[in-house]
Formats: C-alpha cells, structure tokens, sequence
C-alpha cells in the first residue's frame, strides 16, 4: 500500500534563510508525486509535482523537489524563504489515472524575522 | 482562474443530527472527491465520484455516508447520524476528465464540529 511519510511536525526558519521539507514515500511502481500548501483558512493549493522525466521539478513561489528514487524522497526546497510561505505543507503520492491521493501528516512552517 | 468551492466554511452540529456539506467543483472537471483531516492527523480519503455514481472508497466511506450530484454543479457530501469523531475538516477535490497525471483541485474545506 501507498503511503507518505514526513517525519518533520514543525519546522522553524529565519526569513531569508534557505529550506527543506523532507517526505518519504513507499509505494511499488513508479509513483506520482505532489507537494501542496495550506494557509490558514484556505484550501490545499498545488505547489509543484512530479510524473515522469526530470527529477528536479520547479513549482510555483519559488520552490522545487527533487525526485530520488534510490532514497524514496521527494524533499521540497526553497532558497529564501519568505514570511508569506508560513504555512502547512503536505506531501502527497498518487498513481496514474484519477485514483485518490495519499498523504503525509504534513510539515507546519513559521517564519521568524 | 476557476477554483473548487465548499460551503459552509465552519459548522456546527449535534451528535446524531444529519449534516450536508456542500461542494462546487471546478466547471469542465469530471472527477470529485471527497478527503478528510481529523486535527492533528493526516489527510485521508473518503470517495471519489464520476458519471454519476462512486468509483471508489474507503474502509471510512461507511453507510452513514452518501455523496450525491444533484444538479450538474453540486456535490455533496451528506453525514446522516454525526458521531462526534466525525468532527474534522473535509476537503473536496475535482480534476478534469480522465488520463495520465491530472492533478486535484482542493477547496478550501468545511471544518465540521460534532457537540
């Protein structure tokens, strides 16, 4: 069975200062990966995925995941991180077609000046 | 840019009363789904929905459960007799017609409070 693991609960940054969310994933063929951001009081808003080709993906305000699959990992990242991008983040894994996703327990960032 | 809508946002409700929760997904989208997060847990998967009838669902999807299309533009989610681990917040989710790699749209969930 699919499932996602990210084994950070809460993560605190500096504005500025560079990040990484950590997901592992355990699935048995080769999976759809999703990275997706919750604000308070919205909904789930896609950040970035991965199908297939190359393993680091770009997404949207500034992030990427690299793809590995040696590791079973789909770690987000950004550069510099701003205070708008506090928030809780959820890994997700799907498989091809419109079949229901699975997700981490999601990783809650704060930003401090 | 179109986005899924859920109503209400919050609400309230009895143990043991009925409650519907509301869903408009995105236009030309196909398929909807129905998720869940209890506080402090993870996003699960109740149902998904095409054509008119369920394609699949979870061990969670009990008979107290039902979804239903009524009008072309809704999609429900109706709870008949709430229990109080009911309480959770409940995402629905659209994509556009079938194939490789379509992504889920999410609204912005119903926070559901069981007394």
């Amino acid at each position: 069975a699919q499932s996602v693991t990210q084994p950070d609960i809460h993560i605190t940054v500096s504005e500025g200062a560079s990040l990484e969310l950590r997901c592992n994933y355990s699935y048995g063929a080769t999976p759809y990966l999703f990275w997706y951001v919750q604000s308070p009081g919205q909904g789930l808003q896609l950040l970035l995925k991965y199908f297939s080709g190359d393993t680091l993906v770009q997404g949207i305000k500034g992030f990427e995941a690299e793809f590995k699959r040696s590791q079973s990992s789909f770690n987000l990242r950004k550069p510099s991180v701003h205070w708008s991008d506090a928030a809780e983040y959820f890994c997700a894994v799907g498989s091809p077609g419109n079949t229901p996703l699975v997700f981490g327990k999601g990783t809650r960032l704060s930003v401090i000046a | 840019e179109p986005e899924v809508t859920q109503t209400p946002s919050h609400q309230v409700t009895q143990m043991g009363q009925e409650v519907i929760l509301r869903c408009v997904p995105i236009s030309n989208h196909l398929y909807f789904y129905w998720y869940r997060q209890i506080l402090g847990q993870k996003v699960e998967f109740l149902v998904s929905f095409y054509n008119n009838e369920i394609s699949e669902k979870s061990e969670i999807f009990d008979d107290q459960f039902s979804v239903e299309r009524p009008d072309g533009s809704n999609f429900t989610l109706k709870i008949r007799s709430t229990k109080l681990e009911d309480s959770a917040m409940y995402f629905c989710a659209s994509n556009p017609s079938g194939g490789v790699g379509k992504t889920q749209y999410f609204g912005p969930g119903t926070r559901l409070l069981v007394l």
